[in-house]
C-alpha cells in the first residue's frame, strides 16, 4: 500500500458527461501528479500540483481540468466525454517536486 | 520516435531464471531513473531509483544506467512468480517540474 488513495474505484459514464475524480495524497507530500494509462498510449502524464499551485502540464486536454486543495487532496475534472476517455487514471505524491513518486490504486473509468 | 522505448514483450521464463528489461531513451537530459512493477489492475509500485549513470542493487533487483548510450537496464535474479507483472521503466531530467517520462511497460511472466 503506498499511501495514496483514489476514489471511486471504477466509473461507468456515459459519452458527454462529466465526472471528478479524487485524490488524497500520502501524508505530508505536498506534490500530486494525475496520469492516464490507456492500451495503446501506455502511462502519459496529464498535470502537477504542488501545495496547491500547478507546477506542470503534460498532454492534458482542455475538457480536463485539476485541482488542489489547502488540505493537498486533489480532484481531477473530466468533461464531454468522449468514448476514448475510457482508461485508468492514476494519482502520485512525492514529499516535494523533485523526489520519487508513488502511485495510488487508481480508477477505471468506462465511456459507453 | 517516442521519447522513451521499451520491448512490451511479452517476455516468459521459466522460475529462477535471470529476467533482462531494458529501455533507452533520446532525451540526453534525463538524469533520474526509475522502474516500476504493475500488477494486473493496480497502480504502479516503485522498484529501484537512480541518479545517472552506474548501477544499484537491491536484493534480487539490479539496475544499470549508461548515459553515454541511453539505455537502461533491469535485471531480476532468481525469479519468481510472484514477479510475473508488467515492468515500466520512467525517467526525468533535473527540473523542478519533475514529469516522468515512462516507457510502454514490458510483460513478464514467470512459470513455475
Amino acid at each position: 500500500d503506498s499511501g495514496v488513495t483514489q476514489t471511486p474505484k471504477h466509473l461507468i459514464t456515459a459519452t458527454g458527461q462529466r465526472v471528478t475524480l479524487r485524490c488524497s495524497p500520502r501524508s505530508g507530500d505536498l506534490s500530486v501528479y494525475w496520469y492516464q494509462q490507456s492500451l495503446d498510449q501506455g502511462l502519459q502524464f496529464l498535470i502537477q500540483y504542488y501545495n496547491g499551485e500547478e507546477r506542470a502540464k503534460g498532454n492534458i486536454l482542455e475538457r480536463f481540468s485539476a485541482q488542489q486543495f489547502p488540505d493537498l487532496h486533489s480532484e481531477l475534472n473530466l468533461s464531454s466525454l468522449e468514448l476514448g476517455d475510457s482508461a485508468l487514471y492514476f494519482c502520485a505524491s512525492s514529499p516535494r517536486t523533485a523526489d520519487t513518486q508513488y502511485f495510488g490504486p487508481g480508477t477505471r473509468l468506462t465511456v459507453l | 520516435q517516442k521519447e522513451v522505448e521499451q520491448d512490451p514483450g511479452p517476455l516468459s521464463v521459466p522460475e529462477g531464471a535471470i529476467v533482462s528489461l531494458n529501455c533507452t531513451y533520446s532525451n540526453s537530459a534525463f538524469q533520474y531513473f526509475m522502474w516500476y512493477r504493475q500488477y494486473s489492475r493496480k497502480g504502479p509500485e516503485l522498484l529501484m531509483y537512480t541518479y545517472s549513470s552506474g548501477n544499484k542493487e537491491d536484493g534480487r533487483f539490479t539496475a544499470q544506467v549508461d548515459k553515454s548510450s541511453k539505455y537502461i537496464s533491469l535485471f531480476i535474479r532468481d525469479s519468481q512468480p510472484s514477479d510475473s507483472a508488467t515492468y515500466l521503466c520512467a525517467m526525468s531530467p533535473p527540473h523542478n517540474d519533475y514529469k516522468l517520462s515512462f516507457g510502454a511497460g514490458t510483460t513478464v511472466t514467470v512459470r513455475a
